[in-house]
């Protein structure tokens, strides 16, 4: 079984541009999750799918940050425009109804912005 | 508030001995606690959970965590340690306005010497 699918695992930008992550979750999990990982802490809830709906995007800033998830699958999370401070691990995970807790987390794409 | 902290930065065992990681939290209600592992260059990996039941749970790789609700913790241990245990450990709790909605810790780098 393929697990959750991130891209790119690395990117390197200037502040001030944008950038797009791609996220395909394990088949048949209805749940996704993108989650921020700064430097020696642990992951942060940017943004949570039930399907295609946004139950919980409270952690998001919407200023420059948006999500979506068409049609229930695949998951694109965006940065407009990007500033230093977002320079961090963006985590995309999804998890099966009735797994309580048992997320399965993709590797992760590494944002680099100078 | 809802939380959950991983007092020690990293824990340093020799290979063969007990291992202990520690976790303790502070959430409303029963608390739903989890550990998971990320390896270098990995993505987060569950382990194991405590939803209810016997207060010993057992996860992957030969891990357990015992549940103490009288001190709110929830460490994560292994009776005899492996080099290859050697990896970031995340704690994580239930909170409650989502069904899925975890909360991290910082993690805790276990250094595990032949």
């Amino acid at each position: 079984e393929a697990g959750v699918v991130q891209s790119p695992r690395y990117k390197i930008i200037e502040k001030k541009q944008p950038v797009a992550f791609w996220c395909n979750p394990i088949s048949g999990h209805n749940t996704l999750y993108w989650y921020l990982q700064n430097l020696g802490q642990g992951p942060e809830l940017l943004i949570r799918y039930e399907n295609e709906e946004a139950v919980d995007d409270s952690q998001l800033p919407k200023d420059r940050f948006s999500a979506e998830r068409l049609k229930g699958v695949d998951s694109t999370l965006k940065i407009q425009p990007a500033e230093l401070g977002d320079s961090a691990v963006y985590l995309c995970a999804s998890s099966l109804e009735g797994h309580t807790g048992e997320l399965f987390f993709g590797e992760g794409s590494r944002l680099t912005v100078l | 508030a809802q939380s959950v902290a991983q007092p020690e930065d990293q824990v340093n065992v020799a290979e063969g001995n007990p291992l202990t990681v520690k976790c303790t939290y502070s959430v409303s209600g029963n608390p739903y606690l989890f550990w998971y592992v990320q390896y270098p260059n990995r993505g987060l990996q569950f382990l194991l959970k405590y939803i209810t039941g016997d207060n010993l749970v057992k996860g992957s790789y030969g891990f357990e965590a015992e549940f103490n609700k009288s001190q709110t913790s929830f460490h994560l241990k292994k009776p005899s340690a492996l080099v290859s245990d050697s990896a970031l450990y995340f704690c994580a709790v239930r909170v409650s306005g989502g069904y899925n909605k975890l909360i991290f810790g910082a993690g805790t780098r276990l250094a595990v010497h032949p």
